[in-house]
């Protein structure tokens, strides 16, 4: 929200498919992270970036891949190598020395 | 690693009544403690934080406070009003975690009228 641009809002997943998830923001923070949220559960981090070409592996990386070619776009790949990736997908940011997260609308992954 | 609990998982209020949500975490040198408040099919926004140095923060109608000795925290919304209804969500940032957050599992505030 306000902005970071999450697309799609929705998302269908085939049995050995990589799906990738977009997270565009104009805010020029230099973090972004990605979230997955499941239902019951607090957010758990995936990857984190805090400059371009670098980023950082979360709690729960495993059958995800990121990039951050650009200061303003942190893609998520949800590889096939991801067997329960059905959840709400969150992207966030943090401006330099600001503990503030600014979230995206989120992405719903679902898998057909 | 650090843990946090957050209860209850469903609090139902009347309009006008105030709301506690409760956090407990486990690692006793966390030292940053921030409340998310999530709209349906939105992403949380923070509402108010709390520093390990001090014991209680207020804004409007929603206070935090905070207790390091019992390693507690908790989210008071007073004179609640329908657009108070949401999941909110605790954390605890430890200082040995490069600044990440550990989030509870949220609580889903129903604002009866």
């Amino acid at each position: 929200d306000g902005g970071i641009t999450q697309s799609p809002k929705y998302l269908f997943r085939k049995e050995g498919q990589n799906v990738t998830l977009s997270c565009e923001q104009n805010l020029n923070h230099d973090a972004m992270y990605w979230y997955r949220q499941d239902p019951g559960q607090g957010l758990r981090l995936i990857y984190y970036s805090q400059i371009v070409n670098d980023f950082q592996k979360g709690d729960i990386a495993e059958g995800y891949s990121v990039s951050r070619e650009k200061k303003e776009s942190f893609p998520l790949t949800v590889t096939s190598a991801q067997k329960n990736p059905t959840a709400f997908y969150l992207c966030a940011t943090t401006g330099q020395g600001n503990e503030k997260l600014f979230f995206g609308s989120g992405t719903q992954l679902s898998v057909l | 690693g650090e843990n946090v609990e957050q209860h209850p998982s469903t609090l139902s209020v009347q309009e006008g009544d105030s709301a506690v949500i409760k956090c407990t975490y486990s690692d006793s040198a966390s030292n940053y403690f921030p409340w998310y408040k999530q709209e349906l099919g939105k992403g949380p926004q923070l509402i108010i934080d709390i520093r390990s140095n001090v014991g209680e923060k207020k804004d409007q109608r929603i206070a935090v406070t905070l207790n390091k000795t019992a390693k507690h925290f908790s989210l008071h919304i007073t004179e609640t009003q329908p657009e108070d209804s949401a999941v909110y969500f605790c954390a605890a940032r430890p200082t040995d975690s490069n600044y990440q957050l550990i989030w509870g599992a949220g609580t889903k505030l129903i604002i009866k009228p």
